[in-house]
């Protein structure tokens, strides 16, 4: 049961160029998320989407687009790369209905912007 | 606005000793639930603990344990007989009507 898969695992990308992470989830799960993980910040919430067909804006969503692409797809995108989006990425998703549930989680891509 | 706050960036302990790592956190709901999540080396997000807040009694998870504190808005993890493989950062996190919140982290480090 392969759960939340991410990719790329890694990436490095140079100011202004774009590129897509993928994130697919195998559980049937409504909810899916994308964090970003910054050294002594936790992971801060980019963009979630409830349900298929719904998107919303987290904490930090500048510089950030997703799409839901189906129950089992959720992409996040950067148009034009900046070095303050260097950071970890994760992919997560839970649930049969709503938030009150744990989230599983991707192995995380660790993306450099130079 | 729901917030966690872990107030310890760093801890250690002693091999097969027992730690307990601090949370607080803050809500206007009633109806949510409160997780422990640990991030080894790999990297890789492992959910350890979970309490749903109408339950009074504490969870419980083999070596790991929490102190649910309502009214206080506290939620500590205990880890009893510490393992080499518990060297980890661990998280807190808070659910409810919005997605998961999490605090900074706490970097535990277990010394043989």
């Amino acid at each position: 049961n392969a759960g939340v898969t991410q990719t790329p695992k890694f990436q490095v990308l140079k100011t202004g160029q774009s590129m897509t992470l993928q994130c697919a989830q195998d559980m049937n799960h409504n909810s899916m998320y994308w964090y970003r993980q910054d050294p002594g910040m936790g992971l801060r919430l980019i963009y979630y989407s409830a349900s298929e067909g719904t998107t919303d804006k987290g904490e930090v969503p500048n510089g950030y687009n997703v799409s839901r692409l189906n129950k089992r797809e959720f992409s996040l995108r950067l148009e034009s790369a900046a070095p303050s989006q260097t950071s970890v990425y994760f992919c997560a998703s839970s649930g049969r209905q709503g938030f009150n549930t744990e989230a599983f989680f991707g192995q995380g891509t660790r993306l450099t912007v130079v | 606005a729901q917030t966690v706050t872990q107030s310890q960036p760093e801890m250690s302990v002693q091999e097969a000793e027992t730690v307990t790592l601090s949370c607080t956190y803050d809500t206007s709901e009633n109806n949510y639930y409160l997780f422990w999540y640990k991030q080894p080396p790999s990297r890789q997000m492992i959910l350890v603990i979970r309490q749903e807040a109408y339950k009074q009694q504490n969870a419980t998870e083999n070596r790991f344990s929490v102190n649910f504190q309502k009214a206080a808005k506290s939620f500590s993890l205990k880890i009893s007989d510490s393992q080499l493989g518990d060297t980890a950062m661990y998280f807190c996190a808070l659910s409810g009507n919005t997605p998961l919140v999490f605090g900074k982290g706490t970097r535990l480090s277990v010394i043989a």
